[in-house]
């Protein structure tokens, strides 16, 4: 079983969709939960990050994370298509620790 | 902030030569520094993770012989491949993070075709 699961899609919404991606984990001590956004061959860009459950809002961009579910999202209002991207989950069980990557979500949207 | 840079962007070169990808960060100092390799539309596998000063930590796998990261200072890490193959075409990102922080920021990569 992978440490990180994450559906790759592809998903593809209209513009103005809210989009839903997702991660699911299967060590229950992962304490940091980041989102990167990774264009086509670029590197990632951090997203969002957060620290045990909760939520956490930055524009457009919501994450939650559920430990009890051990279960991830990101929210994207009103989305654009510039939001087209791949969606990277990464975790760590604490500072200094090293990332477990999710295998990414490539998401288009449609102008 | 927290910009990290690499050079070169993309590279060809000979099967059997070397070549060597810069990894820097231009507004910070990064005491650790990752290295990972990309295959396309699979997520990032990690290589190494090298801490300024010390010798660089391989991920089971990877041939520390082959895949040479120098970390010499607070703001450069490099990584080589020597000796390479066709099978080590790929896509190279470097990550940096700052002290114990949580997260890690991203190179742009550098895409590396052996032919």
């Amino acid at each position: 079983q992978k440490e990180v699961e994450q559906d790759p899609g592809p998903l593809s919404v209209p513009e103005g969709a809210i989009v839903s991606l997702n991660c699911t984990y299967s060590n229950s001590a992962f304490q940091y939960f980041m989102w990167y956004r990774q264009y086509s061959r670029k590197g990632p860009e951090l997203l969002m990050y957060t620290y045990s459950s909760g939520n956490k809002e930055d524009g457009r961009f919501t994450a939650q994370v559920d430990k009890s579910s051990k279960y991830i999202s990101l929210f994207i209002r009103d989305s654009q298509p510039s939001d087209s991207a791949t969606y990277l989950c990464a975790m760590s069980l604490d500072t200094g620790n090293q990332f477990y990557f999710g295998t990414g979500t490539s998401l288009t949207v449609i102008p | 902030g927290a910009v990290v840079s690499q050079h070169p962007s993309w590279v060809i070169c000979k099967s059997g030569t070397s070549v060597k990808i810069e990894c820097r960060s231009l507004d910070f100092q990064a005491t650790t520094m990752f290295w990972y390799r990309q295959f396309p539309k699979q997520s990032l596998m990690l290589m190494a993770t090298s801490n300024e000063g010390s010798k660089a930590t391989y991920e089971q796998g990877v041939e520390k012989d082959k895949f040479l990261i120098n970390h010499a200072s607070l703001t450069l890490s490099t990584l080589t491949v020597t000796s390479a193959h066709p099978e080590d075409s790929s896509f190279y990102i470097c990550s940096a993070r700052m002290g114990t922080a949580e997260t890690q920021y991203f190179g742009p990569g550098t895409r590396l075709l052996v032919l």
